[in-house]
């Protein structure tokens, strides 16, 4: 399974604070995605960062990739209470026609 | 229109029923998913069709019939559910068939299903 290993499972912080949640993986990938998923609602895309790839930003967001430790990282920074969701990593081998998913990261912003 | 709509958002039904979701896109996607989610856990793959035509069952029980009418509709018939049924079912579609490497995937609302 190319199922990433999230961490951590949940994360609380006062609005401003940066978030930080990794994701660990355990073959070679093609490609790491980030998925936001507000209140058991749909999930949105964030972010993609290849395999050849070692930082990439958007926003506020800022995802790091070490393909060595088989590792991924997602920052999110000056948080605001609309960034409390659940993030979602998915590691994609070359040849992957499947999008799996860790187990998640759920993210509490207080204001 | 870059929306992956689904109706209803939430269904209640009995071990019994015969019920029906349905997703709709107009992006034009060519492939399109139908997930599971259960409560505090990551959505899991159901049904990938490409090009209107089953193309993934991730062995899922009989009980969940999909179908692809058309490029732009999905759904997915549900029959003789059982309790441990009751989730989140979200609809995605993509661009192409070509998989994750590629594409990115559009996810609907999803139906908050509870059977009873």
């Amino acid at each position: 399974s190319q199922q990433g290993e999230e961490d951590p499972q949940a994360l609380s912080i006062q609005e401003g604070e940066n978030a930080t949640m990794n994701c660990s993986y355990k073959t070679s990938i093609n490609n790491l995605q980030w998925y936001r998923q507000n209140s058991g609602r749909g999930l949105v895309h964030l972010i993609l960062i290849r395999s050849n790839e070692r930082e990439k930003h958007s926003g506020r967001l800022r995802v790091t990739l070490d393909t060595s430790k088989k590792s991924s990282s997602l920052l999110i920074t000056a948080s605001r209470a609309a960034d409390t969701a659940s993030y979602f990593c998915a590691p994609i081998k070359a040849a992957g026609n499947k999008l799996t998913f860790g187990g998640g990261t759920r993210v509490l912003v207080k204001p | 229109d870059t929306e992956v709509t689904q109706t209803p958002k939430h269904l209640v039904m009995g071990m019994t029923n015969k019920k029906s979701l349905k997703c709709e896109q107009h992006m034009g996607h060519r492939a399109m998913y139908w997930y599971k989610q259960k409560a505090k856990k990551p959505p899991e793959l159901m049904f990938v069709y490409s090009y209107e035509k089953l193309s993934i069952n991730e062995s899922v029980p009989s009980r969940f019939s999909p179908e692809c009418p058309n490029s732009s509709l999905l759904n997915l018939h549900l029959h003789a559910l059982q309790p441990e049924d009751s989730a989140l079912y979200l609809c995605a579609s993509s661009p192409t068939d070509k998989g994750p490497s590629t594409d990115t995937q559009y996810f609907g609302p999803g139906t908050r299903l509870t059977v009873l």
